[in-house]
Order: C-alpha cells, then structure tokens, then sequence
C-alpha cells in the first residue's frame, strides 16, 4: 500500500467554523508533512513531523493547528480561516531518514473559505 | 540552502524525448536532486532522484552533470498523459525539508 489517503476531498467553510483536515498513511514512514497550493504557484511547505515532533513550521499563522496523533496519522485543524486560506491542502509522507527517500503525496484536500 | 532554476514552460511533441533541465549550482555535497511532477489538481508524484551518477527507471532517466551544479530529466518517448508541471527539488538539511520551485510546465502536443 503506497497510498496517502486524505479526507475530505472538498470542504468549504465559513470563516467562524472550526474544521479538520485528516491525513493517514500505513507505509511505515516516521515524516509527515503539510502543504498549501494556490492555483498555479507551487506547492509551499507549511509544516513536517518526524516521528511524531513537529521539526518544521514555516511561520505559518496559529489559526492553523498541525497535529500527529501517532505515526500513521495527520490532523490539521483550521479556525478562523480566511478567504485566502482558499487552496489545495496537500498532505505527503516519506520513509523519514536523511538524503534518499521519496514522498508520497495525497490527492489533497480542496478548501474554500466563504 | 540549495535553490533550483528551471525555464517556465516548455513544449515536446508526443513520441519524441523531453528533455528538462534544472539549475542547481549552489548543491551541496550530500543533497540529492529529486524530481517530482503534478498533474493538473492531483497530487505530486515521485519521478526520479540522483546524489552523482545518472540514473534510469521505468519513468524516466536523470543526467547530472559531473560538477552536479545542474541535471536534465529525460522522458524518453513523451505522451500526452506526460502534460503535467514538472519540478525539480535539491533536499536540504536533514529535517526532511523539501521545497518545491516554481517548475516546468511541460505541454505534450500531439
């Protein structure tokens, strides 16, 4: 199983709403990571875990909450979100060790904020 | 940190090979080229990676130059399901960072 499941695919909300991205994977790896995708730029890094600790967080503003539950598992929460938080959240795994490993990436979570 | 250059856009026509280049020229000794592509609205997908030698598998081939301060992805026989933003990506620190580049948008016509 080389998969990266993300759920939902589509999720639009309000901008008092509280909701959350989920991301799961059964590969083993011990890095996680979040990213943001506007239409036609690149996908910009928001935040990694490794095995488990955040080692990574891009400035990203506190209305978004990263969670690891455990190795499998990738949350990030979403509170009082903006209309430009609008995007394709994209959620990746790889193996977690230095230099030579590949990620795999989900099929995204598309967000729009109303 | 590394960073990577790669021209914008780029055209191939379908059956011939693509040939995409990546600037890298501030690599560091122990950081690997990846090179990831996305099709429209899906996720990236793992092409290829390199430290020094070229490298070949059933996706693609990937030519590093000796001094590894650029590379070319080659896709042998280009299709048009190969449209897609192809980006290039040096891997630096050991915190798992990966950042994507701006990429090529490489068009397959037939």
């Amino acid at each position: 199983d080389t998969e990266v499941t993300q759920t939902p695919k589509h999720l639009v909300m309000g901008m008092t709403n509280k909701k959350s991205l989920k991301c799961e994977q059964h590969m083993g790896h011990r890095a996680m990571y979040w990213y943001k995708q506007k239409a036609k730029k690149p996908p910009e890094l928001m935040f990694v875990y490794s095995y488990e600790k955040l080692s990574i967080n891009e400035s990203v503003p506190s209305r978004f909450s990263p969670e690891c539950p455990n190795s499998s598992l990738l949350n990030l929460h979403l509170h009082a979100l903006q209309p430009e938080d609008s995007a394709l959240y994209l959620c990746a795994s790889s193996q977690g060790q230095i230099g030579d490993t590949e990620a795999f990436f989900g099929q995204g979570t598309r967000l729009t904020v109303v | 940190d590394a960073k990577t250059t790669q021209p914008p856009s780029m055209d191939c026509a379908e059956g011939r090979a693509a040939n995409l280049p990546c600037n890298h020229s501030t690599i560091s000794g122990n950081e690997y080229v990846y090179w990831y592509r996305q099709i429209h609205s899906q996720g990236p997908q793992y092409i290829i990676h390199g430290l020094k030698n070229n490298e070949t598998n059933e996706m693609a081939s990937l030519i590093i130059t000796e001094d590894r301060k650029s590379s070319t992805l080659i896709l042998p026989h280009a299709t048009l399901r190969d449209t897609a933003v192809y980006y290039c990506i040096v891997r630096v620190g050991n915190n798992n960072d990966m950042r994507f580049g701006a990429g090529t948008r490489l068009t397959v016509k037939p």
